[in-house]
């Protein structure tokens, strides 16, 4: 597509549910990034995909957290058991690149997933 | 650790004039620098890329330069005008190294800025 798409641009839960968050990056980009950002608060790196593969996961805040992405395009991040504190905006981005040593190129975001949990 | 500082927090001023936001961060060891802007409810617009082994790219009335011994980036803002009236944001990629995740860009908290009329 032009740009990195994502689902559902707002969603409203209650607490203990799970939810689902899409997104579809831009095409052709191998790479592809989940953030966070809570109100008030700086962008929290959650994970990194080159291709299908997450080689570190040591950005995700809990257990309750994962992601997956299939086919080297979409991703979804799934969490579990929802708490309030999980409330905030989720953003995707994709780039051409991204290399083991670090190199990520130049990032495209979405609109962002707004979070509210109950 | 990368520590991405961004002076000022906010910033007011009238249309027209040029301005300058700064970034700074603590480890030099990096692949490149990115400004972004984000307006109120949306997501983050690249804005412009700088790599390391770069001083400077511009486009419009955009310049941003890196120094990377000095740890240094600056946006400058030429002719402002009140639809440049948003947050901006510098981040920046390391090159892997002990500690650091793959894949992760460090941003600064921003910098507001308003652009009145």
């Amino acid at each position: 597509g032009a740009g990195v798409s994502q689902s559902p641009s707002n969603k409203v839960t209650e607490k203990g549910k799970d939810v689902e968050l899409r997104c579809d990056p831009i095409s052709g980009h191998t790479a592809l990034y989940w953030y966070r950002q809570s109100l008030g608060q700086g962008l929290e790196f959650l994970i990194y995909f080159q291709g299908n593969s997450a080689p570190d996961k040591s950005g995700l805040p809990s257990d309750r957290f994962s992601a997956e992405r299939t086919g080297g395009s979409v991703s979804t991040l799934t969490i579990q058991r929802t708490q309030q504190e999980d409330s905030a905006v989720y953003l995707c981005a994709s780039s051409s690149r991204g290399d083991r040593a670090g190199n990520t190129g130049e990032l495209f975001f979405g609109e962002g997933s707004r979070l509210t949990v109950l | 650790k990368q520590e991405v500082t961004q002076i000022p927090a906010a910033l007011s001023v009238p249309e027209g004039e040029n301005l300058v936001l700064n970034c700074s961060f603590t480890d030099s060891a990096i692949y490149n620098l990115q400004w972004f802007r984000q307006d109120p409810g949306k997501g983050l617009t690249s804005l412009l890329l700088i790599q390391s082994s770069q001083r400077e790219q511009t486009s419009g009335r955009l310049n941003a330069s890196l120094d990377k011994s000095s740890g240094r980036s600056t946006l400058y803002i030429a002719a402002s005008q009140p639809g440049d009236s948003a947050t901006y944001l510098c981040a920046v990629g390391n090159i892997r190294g002990r500690g650091s995740t793959l894949g992760r860009l460090y941003f600064g908290r921003g910098t507001q800025l308003t652009v009145w009329p």
